[in-house]
């Protein structure tokens, strides 16, 4: 069972509606995050939480919104899509290792997202 | 602020021949340097980090990495490349609290 699950793995929408992609993980990590991939362009962080009541803008959070349900659970909102949302969504874990340095993320394997 | 090159979109490789994927960095301070690679529909899978010590650095799947300190450079190394090498890798460098990454090189190893 993979360690990092996405769910819906691909959606398409239209401009306007609102979507919420969700992220689990079994790892028992405290850190989760949140990254859009674009050609080109590389990842670039939307958000990031390390622990239940800590959420933190990243790069690019305008637009979207974050819940930290639980530990394993971490959603991402688009409050309403736009076409230049349209991006492959990556959710990431990691532990807090005794030395900060030597973090290492664990990814889900995406979410397709088009908005029309 | 930290920040990650990786000058080759694209590199091609005939099977059984050595393989370099290209990463410079910019980072104030000690750099803790990255490489992942993505496979088709799949997540960022880790490969190799350089915290501190020996500037060659061993990871999965036979792949290594030279840190290079006077060029900023953290190139990704295979002694003999193989098909299933054929995938998209990313360098990155944590700054901070977070991770920078580059662009991403495509890698295609032909039969």
């Amino acid at each position: 069972d993979a360690d990092v699950t996405q769910t819906p793995r691909n959606r398409i929408t239209k401009t306007g509606k609102r979507i919420m992609l969700e992220c689990s993980q079994t790892k028992g990590h405290d850190r989760m995050y949140w990254y859009r991939q674009d050609p080109g362009l590389g990842l670039r962080l939307i958000y990031y939480s390390f622990d239940v009541k800590d959420i933190n803008k990243g790069e690019i959070s305008d637009g979207y919104s974050v819940s930290r349900q639980a530990q394993a659970k971490f959603s991402l909102s688009l409050e309403s899509a736009i076409p230049n949302q349209t991006a492959l969504y990556f959710c990431a874990t990691s532990d807090l290792p005794s030395d900060v340095r030597t973090d290492t993320q664990y990814f889900g394997p995406g979410t397709r997202l088009t908005v029309l | 602020a930290q920040s990650v090159a990786q000058p080759e979109d694209q590199v091609n490789v005939a099977e059984g021949n050595p393989l370099t994927v290209k990463c410079t960095y910019s980072v104030s301070g000690n750099p803790y340097l990255f490489w992942y690679v993505q496979y088709p529909n799949r997540g960022l899978q880790f490969l190799l980090k350089y915290i501190t010590g020996d500037n060659l650095v061993k990871g999965s799947y036979g792949f290594e990495a030279e840190f290079n300190k006077s060029q900023t450079s953290f190139h990704l190394k295979k002694p003999s490349a193989l098909v299933s090498d054929s995938a998209l890798y990313f360098c990155a460098v944590k700054g901070g609290q977070n991770f920078v990454f580059g662009p991403g090189t495509r890698l295609s190893v032909l039969p």
